[in-house]
């Protein structure tokens, strides 16, 4: 079956600077790639996703970068503000909608 | 539009006891599927289903039942609740078309303590 890898983490950043959250998956099948951000108390919640056939996609402050040859993707969040502050998983699914979570990283931003 | 529901939000049980967790969509998702959180293990499949009638195994099923008799309703049963069943629970659904991917709605959780 498919395996995300997630890594760092833990991440800590200083307000305004960027942060790069990295993920692998083994299952060369697998064409979609979301993004979730987990706050206290409360359930994953999509913040952007890519598709196989895209490299990267834009939205706002955060972005996603696949590179299909090395199976890993990125997510990229620029200006963090502290309510950037959670936990972020990336996942992966091929055809059947099965999301294969990775671990999660705690993305602290200090003021 | 409530989205996805999960009730209850806390429960305590002792050993043994038998309990279900309920979910509920009304997004007319075909989709749905139930993981568990644990610290550092991430989320981790429990069951799924993709449609009322159909449910299959996922990464980690033992100790648990799932049904699917409608579209909007997909229960978790705890059998025997066991120490090791301590986590939260999260209930997940999407639309589920052949060969095409959507983002997953979760419930908030229901974070449950095996004593």
């Amino acid at each position: 079956g498919e395996n995300v890898e997630q890594h760092p983490s833990t991440l800590s950043v200083q307000e305004g600077d960027s942060a790069v959250i990295k993920c692998t998956y083994s299952d060369s099948a697998s064409n979609y790639f979301p993004w979730y951000k987990q706050e206290l108390g409360k359930g994953p919640q999509l913040i952007i996703d890519i598709r196989s056939n895209v490299g990267e996609k834009k939205d706002q402050r955060i972005a996603v970068t696949l590179n299909k040859t090395a199976k890993h993707f990125s997510l990229h969040i620029t200006e963090t503000q502290p309510e950037d502050s959670a936990v972020y998983f990336c996942a992966a699914a091929g055809a059947n909608s099965k999301l294969t979570f990775g671990k999660g990283i705690t993305l602290s931003v200090r003021p | 539009n409530a989205g996805v529901t999960q009730t209850p939000k806390f429960q305590v049980l002792k050993t043994g006891q038998s309990m279900t967790l309920q979910c509920a969509q009304d997004m007319n998702h075909e989709y749905m599927s139930w993981y568990r959180q644990d610290p550092g293990m991430g989320l981790r499949l429990i069951h799924y289903s993709v449609g009322a009638g159909i449910t299959d195994q996922g990464e980690v099923p033992n100790g648990y039942n799932v049904s699917r008799s409608t579209t909007e309703d997909f229960p978790l049963r705890l059998l025997s609740a066991a120490p090791s069943q301590t986590s939260v629970y999260f209930c997940a659904s999407t639309w589920a078309l052949t060969g095409t991917n959507y983002g997953y709605t979760f419930g908030s959780g229901t974070r449950l303590t095996v004593v």
